[in-house]
């Protein structure tokens, strides 16, 4: 069966670095996503890795590793608002994403 | 409208009626999706459809219909809603360039 994996609640610290680790088992791959959504309203789009490496943009990067069927979402100098939870998708051999539950980031004063 | 927008916001429904979601785009894009979202688990695809005219089945399509008559619109139809189906529910489309998916505000459906 297919398969996301990413831990279910996170809590950091306002101000610091936070990785959110995804790993998957799918049938075939092209591409992963990140996406954020608070609490009540939409996900809404924050990333994409295809190629093995680090994408970075702004305070956010994602990296992906092919072979290991892992990825992960840095946010660095986080602030409140960044507390909402982040989902993992990959999309398999059909083009269809399959999603993770999505980690719940706690954000600390 | 800009981007997608869902319709109604919530709804409480009794358990046998039947229902229908609306979702609406303006972004042009071919191919949209209605999931469902429930505590706990990933969001699950009912329906989707590559481009107007044609629709496909999700992972959890039963007791569910979509139609696709034009480019715009792709309504959710729960023939005989169940509480089962209590959930909410996401509309998304995407553009044919990148494939990433833009989601609506979402209807929050409760059946009792």
């Amino acid at each position: 069966g297919q398969n996301i994996d990413q831990p279910t609640e996170m809590t950091a610290t306002e101000g610091a670095i936070v990785q959110i680790n995804c790993t998957y088992q799918t049938s075939g791959f092209n591409g992963l996503f990140w996406y954020q959504q608070h609490a009540g309203e939409a996900p809404t789009f924050l990333s994409y890795n295809v190629l093995d490496g680090l994408e970075e943009k702004g305070r956010f990067s994602s990296f992906l590793s092919r072979s290991k069927g892992y990825s992960y979402l840095l946010l660095k100098e986080l602030q409140m608002k960044d507390s909402a939870s982040y989902l993992c998708a990959v999309r398999d051999s059909n083009y269809q994403l399959i999603w993770g539950a999505g980690t719940k980031l706690i954000i600390k004063p | 409208i800009a981007g997608i927008t869902q319709a109604p916001t919530s709804q409480i429904l009794a358990a046998g009626r039947r229902m229908t979601l609306r979702c609406t785009q303006d972004m042009r894009h071919n191919a949209m999706y209605w999931y469902r979202q429930d505590l706990g688990l990933g969001l699950r695809l009912i329906h989707y459809s590559n481009t107007a005219g044609t629709t496909g089945k999700g992972e959890v399509p039963d007791g569910y219909s979509v139609s696709r008559a034009n480019t715009d619109d792709f309504p959710l139809t729960l023939a005989s809603a169940v509480p089962s189906q209590t959930s909410v529910y996401f509309c998304a489309s995407s553009d044919s360039e990148t494939d990433t998916q833009y989601f609506g505000p979402g209807t929050r459906l409760t059946v009792l």
